[in-house]
Order: structure tokens, then C-alpha cells, then sequence
């Protein structure tokens, strides 16, 4: 049961380019998400899912885009990397939108943008 | 807007008893929640507690929730130097999705 996988764990990119950073779940959760985590302001959602074909705007869209073609996979996408782009993204999925169902988290991409 | 705020640094004692808190100004929030983060790894839920609660104990944890005060506290007895970690404060409004963090707790524990 390998919970919420995320890859990669690590990337460097040239202001600019483009990438694409994927998240898989196993667990037949409904609701994913993507946070953003940056030093002294926690986790702020970017984009979410409440299924497969549905998404919504976070706190922080812009420059990101998101797809949910299945219920396991929820890419984000960069469109032209920037340097306020640098930080650690987690993705998060749970059963559905009851508060006692805790979010599970990947361990994070570590994007560098320079 | 909703607002979760923490301190950012706390050091302990090893076997001393660690308490971290956290105040919030949403005033909907129905459920609290406590995640942990060690190293290089992403989130995990120690514990959370409804609203209309004012007190939960989990093993080594104690939460304990001032509604008036809007103030959420996490208590851990005997700290061990593997309880170093970040511990984030989350609210979440019923029926919500959404979920607010705060910035983090840095927890060290000295041997």
C-alpha cells in the first residue's frame, strides 16, 4: 500500500521552462489537492479535486494548471517557471470531505527555479 | 480572511513536557487538527478535535481548545528527541473542504 506517491522527490528548473509534477493515490480517495509550502507561511492550496473531471482553484493558482482524468492521478503543471515558483509542493487526498477524514500527504517535490 | 498563527520555535528537554499553540480568528472552524512533519517527509495527522470539545488525550498527546480565547493547544509528556519535528495547527469549516494551516511550530529536543 504505498499511500500517496509523489515524483519526483527533486528538480531544478531554468526560469521559463515548463514541467509537469505528478501525484498517484491508492487508496480510492476522492478528494486530492496540491499545497505549496514555503518557510514561515505553512501550506497554501494551489488547486484541488473533489473527483475525477472536477477541479477547483486554491489559495494560489496562478502559473499552475491541473487535470483529473482518473481518480489516481492529479498532475500539476507549470506553465513558465519562475523564480517565486521555488518552493516544496506536497500532494493531499482524503475519502471524502468529512473533517475526520485526516488528508494524507506524499513527502514532496523539492523545486528549485533559477 | 481566516487566519492560524504559532510560534515558530520551541525547544525542550528530553522527558520534559513540550506544549505548542496555536490561535485562530474563524470562528466556523468545526475541526482542529494536528499534523506532524519530520525531515524531508510530508504530513501526518496526530490528532484532531471537534468544536464543541474542549479536551482530547491520545496516548502521550493532550489537546486542549479554548473556544472563547480561540486558542488550540497540543501537549506532549515525556518528550523524546524523536518528537523533533514541525507541528502545524489546521482548521477546517463543517462541510468544507478547505483547510487552513499555520506556519508550523519547530520543535528541537535536547537530550
Amino acid at each position: 500500500n504505498a499511500g500517496v506517491t509523489q515524483t519526483p522527490k527533486f528538480q531544478v528548473l531554468k526560469t521559463g521552462q515548463s514541467m509537469t509534477l505528478q501525484c498517484a493515490q491508492d487508496m480510492n480517495h476522492e478528494y486530492m489537492s496540491w499545497y505549496r509550502q514555503d518557510p514561515g507561511m505553512g501550506l497554501r492550496l494551489i488547486h484541488y479535486s473533489v473527483g475525477a473531471g472536477i477541479t477547483d482553484q486554491g489559495e494560489v493558482p496562478n502559473g499552475y494548471n491541473v487535470s483529473r482524468s482518473t481518480t489516481e492521478d492529479f498532475p500539476l503543471r507549470l506553465l513558465s517557471a519562475a523564480p517565486s515558483q521555488t518552493s516544496v509542493y506536497f500532494c493531499a487526498s482524503s475519502y471524502d470531505r468529512g473533517g475526520n477524514q485526516p488528508q494524507h500527504f506524499g513527502d514532496g517535490t523539492r523545486l528549485s527555479i533559477l | 480572511g481566516e487566519d492560524v498563527e504559532q510560534s515558530l520555535f520551541l525547544s525542550v528537554r528530553e522527558g520534559d513536557s513540550s506544549v505548542i499553540n496555536c490561535t485562530y480568528t474563524d470562528s466556523s472552524s468545526t475541526y482542529l487538527y494536528w499534523y506532524k512533519q519530520e525531515p524531508g517527509a510530508g504530513l501526518q495527522l496526530l490528532t484532531y478535535i471537534f468544536s464543541n470539545m474542549d479536551m482530547k488525550q491520545d496516548q502521550r498527546l493532550t489537546v486542549l481548545l479554548n473556544k472563547k480565547d480561540k486558542h488550540l493547544s497540543l501537549r506532549i509528556a515525556d518528550t523524546q528527541t524523536g518528537d523533533s519535528a514541525i507541528y502545524f495547527c489546521a482548521l477546517r469549516a463543517t462541510g468544507g473542504f478547505k483547510t487552513i494551516f499555520g506556519a508550523g511550530t519547530r520543535l528541537f529536543v535536547k537530550a
